[in-house]
């Protein structure tokens, strides 16, 4: 079992509608999450992160924690065209032989004008 | 722009060469990271230093060597590569390796191809 899971995608999303993406975690230690968004060919750039269970908003982003369920979310509302990337779910865990920061796998957004 | 500086941003490299990848921060952050990342596939951890000292060491081939000359500086030194190792290889920081939560910066990375 992958320590950070989620679904590659794509998502296709018409312009305008929220889109919604999911990431389960393996390992009930992680302390925090994070999702990332990278543009083909450029580097990961942080878009939020959360720690306490329940929802986090930052503008049209949305993410949610579910640590009983081992589950993160991330809602785009009004999808633009300039969204379209892959988002990755990353999970901060402690470990014995040091801590870091694991990412899944990523799923692909296409939103459609 | 960044705030995390990698250079060179490009390089082609024979399997014989030596050539190195630096990374640079100025966010006063006290752990910086090596991930290597292929196409379509997630970034994965290659090394943690911590207030430089090597603190993971995710059993990355020797061909690899890193090195934390100060607490702004971090070196990739690449020798004897493989075809295979051809990537993006991105340099992150954060404030702590055992306070996350805030996340990672990363550089814009170096595409690597190895001849």
């Amino acid at each position: 079992q992958k320590e950070v899971e989620q679904n590659s995608g794509p998502l296709s999303v018409p312009e305008g509608a929220i889109a919604s993406l999911n990431c389960t975690y393996s390992d009930r230690g992680s302390q925090s999450f994070f999702w990332y968004r990278q543009y083909s060919g450029k580097s990961p750039e942080l878009i939020m992160f959360i720690y306490s269970n329940g929802d986090k908003e930052d503008g049209r982003f949305t993410a949610q924690l579910n640590k009983a369920s081992q589950y993160v979310s991330l809602l785009i509302r009004d999808s633009q065209p300039s969204d379209s990337a892959t988002y990755l779910c990353a999970a901060y865990m402690i470990k014995a032989a040091g801590n870091k920061l694991t990412f899944g796998g990523g799923t692909r957004v296409l939103v459609k004008p | 722009d960044t705030e995390v500086t990698q250079t060179p941003k490009h390089l082609v490299m024979g399997m014989t060469n030596k050539k190195s990848l630096k990374c640079e921060q100025h966010m006063g952050h006290r752990a910086m990271y090596w991930y290597k990342q292929k196409a379509k596939k997630p970034p994965e951890l290659m090394f943690v230093y911590s207030y430089e000292k090597l603190s993971i060491n995710e059993s990355v081939p020797s061909r690899f060597s890193p090195e934390c000359p100060n607490s702004s500086l971090l070196n990739l030194h690449l020798h004897a590569l493989q075809p295979e190792d051809s990537a993006l290889y991105l340099c992150a920081s954060s404030q702590d390796s055992d306070r996350e939560h805030y996340g990672y910066t990363f550089g814009s990375g170096t595409r690597l191809t190895v001849v």
